[in-house]
């Protein structure tokens, strides 16, 4: 099946850096997607893109849907012990024909750790 | 404003021993899903639904099973349970209807077989 690499696979920081995390494919995705999630909850959305190129922001939080539509990053500026969590890439390839019906593929999670 | 409920949270099972994991949204969504989370892997979808009377598999379908009589729920059937189904089990729900739009999640079901 489709697969997507993410990276790092966990990064502990102090209270105050800032952090970055990727995701690529070897396939095209048209729609890249950033969760976080918490201990004991289901991923929660941060941040859709839609358009090779996007570059959108929600709060601390800034991501980037690649020009070649095989990669994305996060960056979260300023973190806060509230940062720690999983965070996850998602996305859906661009389909040949028909619809994707939502179906998403995820990376394998990137573990971050905040100290104060 | 309850989004998508599973339930149970936990649960521990026996080898062979069935169960089903539950869940339902108030969102009025078309769209539903149903993925396992491994410890340090990615979410992979078991089974998927379009709308009330339609499914189709998944990336991992094999020992599971569901059903979508309703628009609200969404059961997961495990009819045979073996250790490797030990995971975190996450339902979904989109709305379908516009292309922007993404998925929430529920809390998550813990299965532990042993």
């Amino acid at each position: 099946g489709q697969q997507l690499n993410q990276s790092p696979q966990s990064m502990f920081i102090q209270e105050g850096e800032d952090v970055s995390m990727n995701c690529t494919s070897s396939s095209i995705f048209n729609t890249w997607l950033w969760y976080k999630q918490d201990p004991g909850e289901g991923p929660v959305l941060l941040i859709a893109l839609y358009k090779a190129g996007e570059l959108t922001s929600n709060g601390r939080l800034t991501a980037q849907f690649g020009i070649t539509r095989k990669d994305s990053f996060l960056n979260i500026s300023a973190s806060i012990p509230s940062d720690v969590g999983i965070y996850f890439c998602a996305g859906r390839p661009a389909n040949a024909g028909g619809t994707s019906y939502g179906k998403l593929t995820f990376g394998q999670g990137t573990i971050l750790t905040v100290h104060p | 404003n309850a989004g998508v409920t599973q339930t149970p949270k936990f649960r521990i099972l026996k080898i062979g021993q069935s169960m089903t994991l539950q869940c339902t949204q108030d969102m009025n969504h078309n769209y539903m899903y149903w993925y396992r989370q491994d410890p340090g892997m990615g979410l992979k979808l078991i089974y998927y639904s379009v709308g009330a009377g339609i499914t189709d598999k998944g990336e991992v379908p094999n020992g599971y099973n569901v059903s979508r009589s309703t628009t609200e729920d969404f059961p997961l059937r495990l009819e045979l349970a073996a250790p490797s189904q030990t995971s975190v089990y996450f339902c979904a729900s989109r709305t379908g209807q516009d292309t922007n739009t993404e998925a929430f999640f529920g809390q998550g079901t813990r299965l532990t077989v042993v």
